[in-house]
């Protein structure tokens, strides 16, 4: 299985530019999030989506937009980067049961 | 804010066990406590979670305290490939709560040969 699978991998965007990150699960979990993480920090939740059609706000949600697009998918959206968005994003969804979380291998985005 | 409180840093010589602790004083009745590790910069990978028994996988052992507010990750026979960034966080198990997981610095474990 490839579990929680996320791209691009890496991305460099100059300030103002939009941008996309993908994400796709194929474990059938209902619950899916986007996290960002900076530099010697913990990871900081942006939105998440409790189930198919339904979004919510995270801590940090400011400068993005999201998409459930379906279950398996859940796009996170930079209309106009700044350089206070340089940072790695992990997508992750929840087994129902147990509320473990499997994350993706991160995206790495650099905003100039 | 974060609700736990962990160490920055440990060292554990391999072959040791790594006995991370975890204060969570401020738990509520429903809410488990979860551990996670990341490795490098990779993804955060799912540990163990437990409620108020004491649990036990093939990767870790987790001891709660009787009240709750505080809890350890044992990792029994620690390993170069164990050295990562261990994270304690307490949720629900259910409902809107799943959306407000709060990762805080966790502790940075240094095994050494």
């Amino acid at each position: 299985n490839a579990g929680v699978t996320q791209t691009p991998k890496f991305q460099v965007l100059k300030t103002g530019q939009s941008m996309t990150l993908q994400c796709a699960q194929d474990m059938n979990h209902n619950s899916m999030y986007w996290y960002r993480q900076d530099p010697g920090m913990g990871l900081r939740l942006i939105y998440y989506s409790a189930s198919e059609g339904t979004t919510d706000k995270g801590e940090v949600p400011n400068g993005y937009n999201v998409s459930r697009l379906n279950k398996r998918e859940f796009s996170l959206r930079l209309e106009s980067a700044a350089p206070s968005q340089t940072s790695v994003y992990f997508c992750a969804s929840s087994r129902p049961n147990t509320g473990e979380l499997f994350f993706g291998e991160g995206s790495r985005l650099t905003v100039l | 804010d974060a609700k736990t409180t962990q160490p920055p840093s440990m060292d554990c010589a391999e072959g040791r066990a790594a006995n991370l602790p975890c204060n969570h004083s401020t738990i509520s009745g429903n809410e488990y406590v979860y551990w996670y590790r990341q490795i490098h910069s990779q993804g955060p990978q799912y540990i163990i979670h437990g409620l108020k028994n004491n649990e036990t996988n093939e990767m870790a052992s987790l001891i709660i305290t009787e009240d709750r507010k505080s809890s350890t990750l044992i990792l029994p026979h620690a390993t170069l490939r164990d050295t990562a960034v261990y994270y304690c966080i307490v949720r629900g198990l259910y409902g809107g709560s799943q959306g407000n997981l709060i990762f805080g610095k966790g502790t940075k474990l240094s095994v050494k040969p």
